[in-house]
Order: structure tokens, then sequence, then C-alpha cells
């Protein structure tokens, strides 16, 4: 599977919008991306995945650039109980074990 | 979403004993599932992937001999921590694969193990 990379932390203001972005340049064509959050002495909890297209669903949106080599993951009103680790990973489909890379801690204040 | 349910959330045990934590797919059948170890601050890492009825397949590095995985049912599967040691303390994460096939593309994780051998 693709690797992918993250920047280690980030903070980002309650109620705003949290933008998290994921380089995977080396993606290939039948990989999908995926987004996991661990939040402290958790298992990690699925947000959402997808192949070309935006996606969006009740917890995220997912924009996926033109070319696939990056991808950027939408929180959009950002709350304190979405403090946690986000990890990308590029998956090829169903049924492939996750790969975890070291993600990128979210840190959300008031 | 799925459930996947792990127990025990939490053990202690002392140096030499063996513990065996159990992971379960509450609402559906897993064909696959997954043992993750994960030490602090550290990203998780896959120990290896079981599958119903058949031998495990573990990851480089990691002992089969040390870490027994049983996948019996499509329901349940159990890591046993054998002669366990100080340096066996971690966080351990199954995750479990949905056989349906309008399912399978996410992987549901239980809550995690947070094992410590003194």
């Amino acid at each position: 599977d693709a690797k992918t990379t993250q920047p280690p932390s980030m903070d980002c203001a309650e109620g705003r919008a949290a933008n998290l972005p994921c380089n995977h340049s080396t993606i290939s064509g039948n990989e999908y991306v995926y987004w996991y959050r661990q939040i402290h002495s958790q298992g990690p909890q699925y947000i959402i995945h997808g192949l070309k297209n935006n996606e969006t669903n009740e917890m995220a949106s997912l924009i996926i650039t033109e070319d696939r080599k990056s991808s950027t993951l939408i929180l959009p009103h950002a709350t304190l109980r979405d403090t946690a680790v986000y990890y990308c990973i590029v998956r090829k489909a169903a049924g492939n074990k996750l790969t975890f890379g070291g993600g990128t801690r979210v840190l959300v204040k008031p | 979403g799925a459930v996947v349910s792990q127990h025990p959330s939490w053990v202690i045990c002392k140096s030499g004993t063996s513990v065996k934590i159990e992971c379960r797919s509450l609402d559906f059948q897993a064909t696959t599932m997954f043992w993750y170890r994960q030490f602090p601050k550290q990203s998780l890492m896959l120990m290896a992937t079981s599958n119903e009825g058949s031998k495990a397949t573990y990851e480089q590095g990691v002992e089969k001999d040390k870490f027994l995985i049983n996948h019996a049912s499509l329901t349940l599967s159990t890591l046993t921590v054998t002669s366990a040691h100080p340096e066996d303390s971690s966080f351990y994460i199954c995750s479990a694969r949905d056989y349906r096939l309008d399912r399978n593309e996410k992987l549901f994780f239980g809550s995690g193990t947070q094992l410590s051998v003194l």
C-alpha cells in the first residue's frame, strides 16, 4: 500500500472548520484513501473513505485532488471531542489490512 | 456502525504468566481479524492477520509462539500473550472485517486492551 505523509500536529479553534492535509503521491489507481481517528486510549474510529470523487458523510468531508496525489479531510465544525490523532491511510480495495502511519495529532481549543 | 467488542479493557499480570484477550464481532460475521499493538505516543503496528479456521499470518518480527492467535469462529478471535514480560506491556487492539461484500470496505476496531506486566 502507498505511504502517506501528514503533518505531525495541528491546532484548531472550536466551532471552526478543521482542514487536515494528507499527501499520497505514490497512490495507485485501485487504492482508496481512508481516514480514521483515534481518541486517547480508544480503538480507531472509521471516518470516511474515497477513491476519486469527493465524499461527505455526517462526520466529515473528504476532498481528493484530481491527480489523487493528495487529499484533505474537513471537519466542518470542530468540537472539543474531535481532539484525536487522525490517520490518513491508502489501501487497496476491500479486505486488506490497514497500515497506520504517524497521523496528525489534532487539538481543538476552546 | 458495526460493533467489535474487546475484553478485557485492561489487565495487570505478573511476569511469566499468560494473558488472553478476546475480540468479538457482535453484529456481523468476521472472516478476517487483525491484531495491532501500540506503544505510548506511537502509531498502531500490525502484529498478525487471522482468518477463521486457518492459521494466523504474522508480521515480520512478531513471535508466533509468544503471541498465540486463535480464530475458531466467525465472531471470535483471541490473542494470548504467553510468558508475558514487562516489555510486552502495551495497548493491544483488534479489528474485524465484515464478510459481506457491501460492508467489508471498512475495518471496525475494538476499544483496545491495556496490558501491564509487572
